[in-house]
């Protein structure tokens, strides 16, 4: 099993260009999350899922986007992208049985807004 | 608002002593908090997970304790080695069904040889 995986590693953007950061899991969890990191704060949940066809926001949401067409996939789309979007984003995954789960992350993808 | 608090500073130990690093939380009553591991570059790796109803809990070296009373977590690393050195991320369960983490902003644990 790879795990979570996300693509791109590393990106640049210039201030007002979109993209999509990719994640993919091959554990067939049904849950799924978005996080940004910042130096020196913890995680921040930006959206969840919860099951193909079902997202929902977290704390942090503007300004971004998501869609969960297969149990598999979670791309999270940035349109507009401003400088305080530079952050380290991660996908992760979990299986909760009982409620309970522990999630699984991806490496992470360092973007920056100039 | 919950509100979660990790030492800020970071903490040195010397090889083969206990690290303790702590969790406070307010403003909440989690079913379950976990505790992560992160190396720098990479994302957080599970380590542990202890429920409300659970005073502690151990995985070969490492110890939690959880206390609703204090809102308070403990976690701990016996014999701590070089590669015990990374952020520690304490994280609470919230939100029910969904599985909702919200993290503390972590401790950097460094073991000098």
């Amino acid at each position: 099993n790879a795990g979570v995986t996300q693509t791109p590693k590393f990106r640049i953007l210039k201030i007002g260009q979109s993209m999509t950061l990719q994640c993919t899991q091959d554990m067939n969890h049904n849950y799924m999350y978005w996080y940004r990191q910042d130096p020196g704060m913890g995680l921040k949940l930006i959206y969840y899922s919860v099951g193909a066809g079902i997202t929902d926001k977290g704390e942090v949401p503007n300004g971004y986007n998501v869609s969960r067409s297969t149990t598999e996939d979670f791309p999270l789309r940035l349109e507009l992208a401003a400088p305080s979007q530079t952050s380290v984003y991660f996908c992760a995954s979990s299986y909760p049985r009982d409620r309970v789960g522990e999630q699984y992350f991806g490496p992470g993808t360092r973007l920056t807004v100039t | 608002s919950q509100k979660i608090e990790q030492n800020s500073e970071a903490l040195n130990i010397q090889e083969g002593k206990t690290a303790t690093l702590t969790c406070n939380y307010t403003n909440y009553s989690p079913a379950y908090l976990q505790w992560y591991r992160q190396d720098p570059g990479r994302g957080p790796v599970f380590l542990l997970l202890i429920r409300e109803n659970e005073k502690e809990k151990r995985k070969e070296r490492l110890k939690v304790t959880f206390d609703t009373t204090l809102k308070q977590s403990l976690f701990h690393i016996t014999a701590s080695q070089p590669a015990d050195s990374a952020t520690y991320l304490c994280a609470l369960a919230y939100g029910g069904a969904t599985n909702k983490l919200i993290f503390g902003t972590g401790t950097l644990l460094a073991v000098q040889p």
